[in-house]
């Protein structure tokens, strides 16, 4: 695609559900990372997909947070029992994953998250 | 620890004025900086990156790199009410990138 697409856009759901928030890469990028943002702060990164390499899970906030990649491309983000304080937007990125120093991610629009 | 500062700002600044948004970082094996735009409620979007020493300048905004100082910084010349928005430096590796907190730009007609 053109750029990259994240659905949904906004997902209000309650306390103690399941979401599962998807991410569609743009064509040709091995490399997809999620991140969240809390309202007014900074960038917090989740997590890493380069290749078929196991992914970087460094920065999921608790195992209530998971994600995958099939085939190399779409990914899903999962959060079980969500919390209140999950509520944020979580945005992708991808990249062409070369390791240059010219690599450069790319952002999707968001999925804004709001937990009742 | 892997670290990226920027003052948080926010920055005010009035119209046509040069804007000078500032970063440091921790991690001397950073090999690339890149500056992100992001407006309120959307996502970041790239104005340039840099990894050489020195100034990189692409239309009016221009990156300065300073690795000894570990120091990297974003001007913003003839500044239009348009560039207010929040700017994110982040450093790193493409595979281990850190984002900064942001800085609010504001532009005052």
């Amino acid at each position: 695609g053109a750029g990259v697409s994240q659905s949904p856009s906004n997902k209000v759901t309650e306390k103690g559900k399941d979401v599962e928030l998807r991410c569609d890469p743009i064509s040709g990028h091995t490399a997809l990372y999620w991140y969240r943002q809390s309202l007014g702060q900074g960038l917090e990164f989740l997590i890493y997909f380069q290749g078929n390499s196991a992914p970087d899970k460094s920065g999921l906030p608790s195992d209530r947070f998971s994600a995958e990649r099939t085939g190399g491309s779409v990914s899903t983000l999962t959060i079980q029992r969500t919390q209140q304080e999950d509520s944020a937007v979580y945005l992708c990125a991808s990249s062409y994953g070369l390791g240059s120093p010219t690599d450069t991610q790319y952002f999707g629009p968001g999925t804004r998250l709001t937990v009742l | 620890q892997k670290e990226v500062e920027q003052n948080s700002g926010p920055l005010s600044v009035p119209e046509g004025a040069i804007a000078s948004l500032n970063c440091t970082y921790s991690d001397r094996g950073s090999q690339s900086f890149f500056w992100y735009r992001q407006y309120s409620g959307k996502s970041p979007e790239l104005i340039m990156f840099i990894y050489s020493n020195g100034d990189k300048e692409d239309g009016r905004f221009t990156a300065q790199l300073n690795k000894a100082s570990q120091y990297v910084s974003l001007l913003i010349r003839d500044s239009q009410p348009s560039d207010s928005a929040t700017y994110l430096c982040a450093g790193g590796w493409s595979n281990d990138m850190r984002f900064g907190a942001g800085t609010r730009l504001t532009v005052k007609p």
